[in-house]
């Protein structure tokens, strides 16, 4: 398997545009997870879907971020529109998890960087 | 709510010697505790994991954890660093379906 794929690798945007990243998870994975990492706050789960269900989105910091999966095989994380502040990198991750979903081991991306100017 | 803290933001070691990263963990019940390691420009790779059982966890590339519930802590260690292990480590928690991280600790390896 090729990983989570996630695209694009790099994107430069300017202020008040639209982005939208993309991820590919694992085939066979049910679990996906969207986080964001800067220099001040670190790893920050953003949202994360169980069987393309979202099951916790209060990691979204406001209304300008959504996101989606439409089936087992994407996802999709939208900024719109976006600030510099949202500059960082953004991972999604894949986990394989059963029954209480705890402890699955989460397999990740090698992540978005944004930026915005 | 579960929370991991790794007190150190920034650890310079030389190549060869022995290193030890430290990561407390804050949850009630049974923690199911893991440590990744970013690279430069990539995605977060797992090393090892400790949900149950034997206390010391070995992982890849050498490197072990120790759980002591006494002291909350899951510590990670290597007898001999290489230039290689420079990067980012984390120790996230996952008993509650989803991976919640502390800041990280930056690892620097010196010649």
């Amino acid at each position: 398997d090729a990983g989570v794929i996630q695209s694009p690798r790099h994107e430069v945007t300017e202020m008040g545009q639209e982005v939208t990243l993309r991820c590919k998870p694992i085939s066979g994975h049910n679990s996906l997870f969207w986080y964001r990492q800067t220099m001040m706050r670190g790893l920050e789960l953003l949202i994360y879907f169980n069987n393309n269900v979202p099951i916790d989105d209060s990691g979204m910091p406001e209304d300008r971020f959504s996101a989606k999966m439409p089936n087992a095989s994407f996802s999709t994380l939208k900024i719109q529109p976006s600030e510099p502040r949202d500059s960082a990198v953004y991972f999604c991750a894949s986990s394989l998890a059963r029954g209480d979903l705890k402890g699955a081991e989460a397999f990740f991306g090698q992540g978005t960087r944004l930026t915005v100017v | 709510a579960q929370s991991v803290t790794q007190p150190d933001i920034h650890i310079t070691v030389s190549e060869g010697a022995s290193l030890e990263l430290r990561c407390n963990y804050s949850y009630g019940a049974t923690p199911y505790l893991f440590w990744y390691v970013q690279s430069p420009g990539q995605g977060l790779q797992l090393l090892l994991k400790y949900f149950s059982g034997d206390t010391l966890v070995q992982g890849i590339k050498g490197f072990e954890a120790e759980f002591k519930r006494s002291q909350s802590s899951f510590n990670l260690r290597k007898p001999s660093v290489h230039w290689s292990d420079a990067a980012e480590y984390s120790c996230p928690e996952g008993g509650s379906e989803k991976l919640v991280f502390g800041k990280g600790t930056k690892l620097t390896v010196n010649p």
